[in-house]
């Protein structure tokens, strides 16, 4: 089916493991993003693409990694996982330059636990 | 830097109501302003773009560029509008073209 999926849907870890959230989308949509959403900071930027190969730090990249070899896919890593790090993580993916109203398609969200 | 803020993190009103979310920016060029909306156990979707200037579901959304803002209207709120509301800015122009940026949200509970 198009669209966008995240996986996995949950995800407990332990505090100093890495982990993966995996992001894919069938639309070849230039622009893919990962948020991560909090109690009482709403939505915030993790790290965004604006094409394969082109990544862009966001408010807080600050313990994730993502790369994008492949239009279709942008993997999100915490690379040590910590407490602070328990959230609900969305990826979200729009159509790119030359379609600036375009809007945001997303994910049904990755909810890790990191104990 | 682009940034959105949503003073209200939560808003009740009563079914019939009026309601007003609020929405305000800073950006140094022109904005696109989005309201994005998030039902219970729902991916979060768009609501509606200010260049649209269209009315969804008995919203609007006013981009004022003099006082920054962007507030979500709807003149008799309905229960199946309880939700989490988003607004959201997209960076048009220089070197992070087509970053997306939400504010903190804003829960509206509509009673009965």
């Amino acid at each position: 089916d198009a669209g966008i999926t995240q996986s996995p849907r949950y995800k407990i870890t332990e505090t100093g493991r890495q982990v993966t959230l995996m992001c894919h989308q069938t639309w070849s949509h230039s622009y893919m993003f990962w948020y991560r959403q909090d109690l009482g900071h709403g939505l915030r930027l993790i790290y965004y693409s604006a094409a394969a190969d082109i990544t862009d730090k966001g408010e807080v990249p600050d313990g994730y990694v993502v790369s994008r070899s492949k239009t279709e896919n942008f993997p999100l890593t915490l690379e040590s996982a910590t407490r602070s790090q328990t959230s609900v993580y969305f990826c979200a993916s729009r159509r790119g330059r030359g379609s600036v109203w375009s809007e945001a398609f997303f994910g049904q969200g990755t909810r890790l636990t990191v104990v | 830097a682009q940034r959105v803020t949503q003073p209200e993190k939560l808003l009740s009103v009563f079914k019939g109501a009026p309601v007003e979310l609020k929405c305000n920016y800073s950006y140094s060029g022109s904005p696109e302003l989005f309201w994005y909306v998030q039902y219970s156990r729902q991916r979060l979707q768009l609501l509606l773009r200010h260049i649209s200037r269209e009315s969804i579901k008995g919203f609007t959304a006013d981009l004022n560029k003099g006082e920054t803002s962007f507030h979500l209207k709807k003149p008799f709120a309905q229960e199946e509008d309880s939700a989490m509301y988003y607004c959201a800015l997209i960076n048009a122009g220089g070197t992070s073209y087509g970053k997306l940026t939400f504010g903190q949200g804003t829960i509206l509970t509509v009673h009965p």
